[in-house]
């Protein structure tokens, strides 16, 4: 079956603008999660959804960032005043209820200029 | 909060050689642990994973990781290296938060393959 897809998979934005990032789950996944990969880190957790709520949002790093899954499907993150610093590839992953296993998507690689 | 360190940054191996990958976690229970590749331009693949149970894990790949909770370690090993191993790997160690996998990942070691 299909895995968890990201688009674009690459953006390319100048400093200050507005951006959205999409991501579409596994199907009948009800858990997703939005992490951040900077060059030469490991991912860093941002958000977590179960079904159209986000339930742990202790991750975004400002309130320039914001989520939502508004059917409890496709979640799209959303990027204000985009600064240099926010470069980095944005994961997301889905898992059925109950289960410890994330399926991680191929990530949308967003470049601030 | 939970903490994983992968003191090694970069390996190289030469092809046929074993492999080991060290990662250290810090965590106040009993961890999840996972052992997630990654290869240029692809998502995250979970390797291998360890809830409970038998501390030798098996994974896809030829890879298995044995969890050892005197020295707070889960180290990746696999006897025979492949070209094709070559890549990114991340260990990872997950809490159960309010029912769901809040999950930490290490910076992650990138394994270089020669021939």
């Amino acid at each position: 079956g299909a895995g968890v897809s990201q688009t674009p998979s690459n953006k390319v934005t100048e400093k200050g603008k507005y951006v959205e990032l999409r991501c579409d789950p596994i199907s009948g996944h009800t858990a997703l999660y939005w992490y951040r990969q900077s060059l030469g880190q490991g991912p860093e957790f941002l958000i977590y959804f179960q079904g159209t709520g986000a339930a742990d949002d202790s991750g975004l790093p400002n309130d320039r960032f914001f989520a939502v899954r508004p059917e409890g499907s496709v979640s799209t993150l959303k990027i204000q005043r985009t600064e240099r610093g926010d470069s980095a590839v944005y994961l997301c992953a889905s898992s059925p209820l109950g289960e410890n296993e994330q399926f991680f998507g191929p990530g949308t690689r967003l470049t601030v200029l | 909060a939970q903490s994983v360190t992968q003191p090694d940054i970069h390996i190289t191996v030469s092809e046929g050689a074993s492999l080991e990958l060290r990662c250290n976690y810090s965590y106040g229970a009993t961890p999840y642990l996972f052992w997630y590749v990654q290869s240029p331009g692809q998502g995250l693949q979970l390797l291998l994973k360890y809830f409970s149970g038998d501390t030798l894990v098996q994974g896809i790949k030829g890879f298995e990781a044995e969890f050892k909770r005197s020295q707070s370690s889960f180290n990746l090993r696999k006897p025979s290296v492949h070209w094709s191993d070559a890549a990114e790997y991340f260990c990872a160690v997950g809490a159960n938060s309010g029912g769901y996998q809040k999950v930490t990942f290490g910076t992650g070691t990138k394994l270089q393959v020669i021939p």
